[in-house]
């Protein structure tokens, strides 16, 4: 079974400093990794996303991360944060479907790292 | 665009009733999955439907239930409610792919409080 690891609960940040949220997966085959932001009572929102190629991805809000096989990570980088980037940000792990059936499997999560932004 | 649209947003039911929560995709998504996420387990796996049919299951009791229109809008269904069934429940939909990863989004979600 698949499953997601952030070693991290909390971090603080100052406003301006750079970012770096770890993801550590479990998965027997190549995984499909996303990185999802989560404000206060709101849904999830999609920051980015690993399926093959490059493993340097950039998404939305300035992010980025980092596919690394070798050491099963997936780490979530911004180099510079600002105050509105405080949320809970989650990594997952998704089997997806390889046949012509397509769907898409459940995603496995991980517990969440909240992000405080100090001014 | 519309994004992934769920009703209600928030409500309050009683132990012992049953409640229904309903998830319209985005346009063109014809997969619909459904999370539950609580404080202390995190966000889990409920069920995801793809043309009407339930593909995959996570580990949850017979209370909870889902289905699929032929629209592609999905319910999911909770009966004799417990304490515990309180939680943000999460629908997320996807543009089925002949192949590879498939970009799942979320919606705002309702909030369910079982008093």
């Amino acid at each position: 079974a698949q499953s997601v690891t952030q070693p991290d609960i909390h971090i603080t940040v100052s406003e301006g400093a750079s970012l770096e949220l770890r993801c550590n997966y479990s998965y027997g085959a190549t995984p499909y990794l996303f990185w999802y932001v989560q404000s206060p009572g709101q849904g999830l929102q999609l920051l980015l996303k690993y399926f093959s190629g490059d493993t340097l991805v950039q998404g939305i809000k300035g992010f980025e991360a980092e596919f690394k096989r070798s050491q099963s990570s997936f780490n979530l980088r911004k180099p510079s944060v600002h105050w509105s980037d405080a949320a809970e940000y989650f990594c997952a792990v998704g089997a997806g479907r390889r046949d012509s059936g397509g769907g898409a499997d459940g995603l496995t999560f991980g517990k969440g790292t909240h992000l405080i932004i100090q001014p | 665009k519309a994004g992934v649209t769920q009703t209600p947003r928030y409500l309050i039911k009683t132990r012992g009733q049953q409640v229904t929560l309903s998830c319209s995709p985005i346009s063109g998504h014809r997969s619909v999955s459904w999370y539950q996420q609580t404080p202390g387990q995190g966000l889990q796996f409920l069920f995801e439907y793809f043309s009407e049919t339930q593909r995959n299951k996570g580990n949850f009791p017979g209370r909870f239930s889902g289905r699929q229109f032929s629209n592609s809008r999905s319910e999911m269904n909770v009966s004799t409610l417990e304490l515990g069934d309180s939680a943000l429940y999460l629908c997320a939909s996807s543009f089925v792919a002949s192949q590879g990863g498939n970009t799942i989004y979320f919606g705002e979600g309702s909030w369910l409080t079982v008093v």
